[in-house]
């Protein structure tokens, strides 16, 4: 079974702190991908990675960077953590290729205040 | 770049009844998936429909894809409490490795 584990599933912040979340996959996947999900809004790709030091900048990556320094971890960095930032944040993971259902962490809930 | 669209965005039926769940996309697409969500969790993948097949069945799940009018439908037979839950849609658009998602259906099963 692939498993796609987040460092946290809730964390509390202040404004200004930088902000670490990790993500690890088990399933030698290339991709990976960070997702901030609120509602109404659904889920919205931050930043995701084709490759080990690869990144690419999703739909929404202000305020966000990312770090793949090994192929099976994905970091997302909160530079100055604000409060529009409290969010529902997804990792997930998959398999470069045509068919390919993405695996998804349990979540961290990031409150910022 | 919202590519997907559920509807309706809530649905709520008893046990036992069908749940039809309807996803419209923008642009030509070269498959489309079915997730699903539990309250505060991840997601989870259902199921995934070519862009050259209409239909396609797993369990009581059953998916159409009409690429013409651009949409799909996820059909859950004989539902259960246990499916209540967020389903969502999810295109590859223009790029075979990122997923563009719909904002997602909420569906609640009355036992």
């Amino acid at each position: 079974d692939v498993k796609v584990t987040q460092s946290s599933r809730y964390l509390v912040k202040r404004t200004g702190e930088k902000v670490f979340l990790e993500c690890v996959q088990d399933m030698d996947h290339e991709n990976m991908f960070w997702y901030r999900q609120d509602p109404g809004l659904g889920l919205r790709l931050i930043y995701f990675s084709y490759d080990v030091k690869m990144k690419e900048k999703g739909d929404i990556p202000e305020g966000y960077s990312v770090s793949r320094e090994k192929k099976e971890r994905f970091s997302l960095i909160l530079e100055s953590a604000s409060t529009n930032q409290t969010s529902m944040y997804l990792c997930a993971s998959s398999f470069h290729r045509e068919e390919h259902e993405q695996y998804f962490g349990p979540g961290t809930r990031l409150t910022v205040t | 770049s919202q590519q997907g669209e559920e509807d309706p965005q809530a649905l709520s039926i008893q046990e036992g009844e069908n749940a039809t769940m309807n996803c419209s996309y923008k642009t030509s697409i070269n498959n489309l998936q079915w997730y699903r969500q539990n309250s505060g969790r991840g997601l989870v993948h259902l199921i995934l429909i070519r862009s050259n097949e209409r239909e396609k069945h797993s369990g009581r799940l059953r998916v159409t894809l009409d690429t013409s009018k651009k949409s799909s439908s996820l059909l859950i037979t004989a539902s259960r409490a246990a499916d209540t839950a967020s389903y969502f849609c999810a295109t590859d658009g223009d790029n075979t490795d990122k997923l563009i998602f719909g904002t997602g259906t909420r569906l609640q099963v009355f036992p």
